[in-house]
Order: structure tokens, then sequence, then C-alpha cells
């Protein structure tokens, strides 16, 4: 079965700290993304990436850098951590849909984190 | 005015209850998704489709891409069928690399015994 691991549930930090999230696919997928979903706002792309160590940003990606070294791993780091980054952080990954492109897109479980 | 309306935002019925949720969209895709959101986060993809209707169980959902708009319907509703529901579709980003989603902000449905 597909599976998408966000590597925290829960997580507090500071302003101004480096955060990293992590996520791990254990479905060999080329595409993966990272979102953040918001009350009123829903869920919005911050980063997606195609390859390994490829990336293109999404609508919201100030503030926010990616890395993707390995085909599995797709990690959204916060640069510098603000209160106004604290938010539900979803990833998820897809496999590359050809000239139909379309797939479904498979989800972790979501970081809940809060910025103090 | 965003890219994807879902109607209604909040949604109480009685179980046993058809339920439907609205779903319109304003740009050209390639499909629309439906997902389901529990309490505490994960999200599960219900449908994907580009035409026509799907069914899968007690749920169905229907588009109609001359109008832009989507139905995702629950028949005989359960209280485990409380959720957030998600319209999402589908916008091409090139031949080969997999499509991004553009969301709906959800409809919180809640059944009650």
């Amino acid at each position: 079965d597909v599976k998408v691991t966000q590597s925290s549930r829960y997580l507090v930090k500071r302003t101004g700290e480096k955060v990293f999230l992590e996520c791990v696919q254990d479905m060999d997928h080329e595409n993966m993304f990272w979102y953040r979903q918001d009350p009123g706002l829903g869920l919005r792309l911050i980063y997606f990436s195609y390859d390994v160590k490829m990336k293109e940003k999404g609508d919201i990606p100030e503030g926010y850098s990616v890395s993707r070294e390995k085909k599995e791993r797709f990690s959204l780091i916060l640069e510098s951590a603000s209160t106004n980054q604290t938010s539900m952080y979803l990833c998820a990954s897809s496999v590359t849909g050809g000239a139909g492109g379309n797939q479904p897109q498979h989800f972790g479980d979501g970081t809940r984190l809060s910025i103090l | 005015k965003n890219e994807v309306e879902q109607s209604p935002q909040n949604l109480t019925a009685q179980e046993g209850e058809f339920i439907t949720i609205n779903c319109s969209y304003s740009v050209g895709i390639s499909a629309l998704h439906w997902l389901q959101q529990h309490p505490g986060g994960g999200i599960v993809s219900l449908f994907m489709l580009s035409s026509g209707k799907k069914k899968h169980g007690r749920l169905i959902a229907t588009i109609n891409i001359q109008e832009k708009h989507s139905s995702l319907h629950i028949t005989a509703s359960h209280p485990r069928d409380s959720a957030v529901y998600i319209c999402a579709v589908s916008l091409r980003i090139g031949e080969t690399s997999g499509s991004r989603l553009t969301f709906g902000e959800g409809t919180q449905l809640t059944v009650n015994p």
C-alpha cells in the first residue's frame, strides 16, 4: 500500500530558528509536493519537485526552500521561522502522468507546526 | 475570486440522509479530484474524474465539463462520513510532469446519529 510519511505530527519552534520538515514516500513516485493548510484558505502549494534535484515554486514559496537529494525524500526548510508560518504542513506524492498528466496524489498525515 | 469554489462550507445532516456537496471552477482543467480529510489531518483521494460519473460504495461523483461543475453525493450517510471534503482541479504543468492541484476551501460535513 502507498505510504507517505512525515517526520513529525506536531512541532514547536521559536522565531528565527531554521526548521526542517521531512517527507518520505515508498512508492517510487517521481512527483512530490509540499502544501500548507490554513483555515479559510484551504491547501496552498509551496513547492513541488518532479525529479531528483529538481524543484519548482508553487503559489507561496516565500520564506521556504526545499531539497530533493533522493527520489524518496523531499524536505521543506523554513530558513528563519516566523509566527505567520504557524500552520498545518502536508506532503504528497504522485507518479508522473505522462502526456495525460493526471494522477491522484497520496498525502502524508501532516505536521502541525507552531512558531512561538 | 478563488478558482475553485465549494458549497456549502458547512453541512450538518442526520444519519441516513442523502448529501450533496458542490464544486464550481473557473479555469480549464484536465481532471477534478475529490478528497476526504478526517480530524487529525490525513487526506485520502476519493475520486479523480474528467467526465461523467464515478461510484464507489455509497459515494458518487459527477462532473459537467461544459458547466464547470462537479458534485459529490453520499447516500445513506453515516456518522463515520463526518469529515472535510475537498474539491481540487488539475492544472497541467507539462507533458511529462505530474499535474499540480488547485484546491477549494473544503466542506465540513457532520453527520449526527
